[in-house]
């Protein structure tokens, strides 16, 4: 069973940082791309960033640009994003995804996701 | 990348049909083979409904389909039940290499 955990979610100030991280399990972490997609209270999706199943190439969303960063680590299942200069904007829930097949196509498991409040 | 368009919302009776339109540009939706649409019930992760315009996952219901005409792409829903109640929410691969979603759109069954 494919299992997708975040974790790292919370209350940081303005300008702070914070990392978030994604516990993979039930299939073959490396093979998948994998994203973080986030969701503002009452909004709707908003794609964040990607990255390739060996992890060599990475992509995000302007908005995050140059503040956020993600990584993986395929020895031990994890997808990690590393998020600083927080601003109030960057509120919300948090998921990460796995990609069904390729990179950036569709993604056919989330997780639960994890809340993180910019507020001062 | 501006958000694709969706209608705020849609209503329908059970077991009437509804459809759902999300429309880009050459750049996303025209442009690529790769729109996706999720089904998100309040306070749960989104659910893939649709993968690469037309395509069903497994265990979903045959009463989803897709289908894309030039830059638009849409989501029928047939026999509405009273659980297809949720927002949806349509997705583009782009030529800048990243993700965009629609604004969502959310179902009423009345």
């Amino acid at each position: 069973e494919v299992q997708l955990l975040e974790s790292g979610g919370g209350l940081v100030q303005p300008g702070g940082s914070l990392r978030l991280s994604c516990a993979a399990s039930g299939f073959t972490f490396r093979s998948y791309a994998m994203s973080w997609v986030r969701q503002a209270p009452g909004k709707g999706l908003e794609w964040v960033s990607g990255i390739r199943g060996s992890g060599g190439s990475t992509y995000y969303a302007d908005s995050v640009k140059g503040r956020f960063s993600i990584s993986r680590d395929n020895s031990k299942s994890t997808l990690d994003l590393q998020m600083n200069s927080l601003r109030a904007e960057d509120t919300a829930v948090y998921y990460c995804a796995k990609d069904r097949l390729g990179f950036l196509v569709s993604f056919d498991y989330w997780g639960q996701g994890t809340l993180v409040t910019v507020s001062s | 990348q501006s958000a694709l368009t969706q209608p705020a919302s849609v209503s329908g009776s059970p077991g009437q049909s509804i459809t759902i339109s999300c429309t880009g540009t050459n750049s996303d939706v025209g442009g690529y083979n790769y729109v996706s649409w999720y089904r998100q019930h309040p306070g749960k992760a989104p659910k893939l409904m649709i993968y690469e315009v037309s395509n069903r996952p497994s265990g979903v219901s045959n009463r989803f389909s897709g289908s894309k005409s030039d830059n638009t792409a849409s989501l029928t829903i047939s026999g509405l039940q009273a659980e297809d109640e949720a927002d949806y929410y349509c997705s583009s691969h782009t030529s800048s290499s990243t993700l965009v979603f629609g604004g969502g759109t959310k179902l009423t069954v009345l």
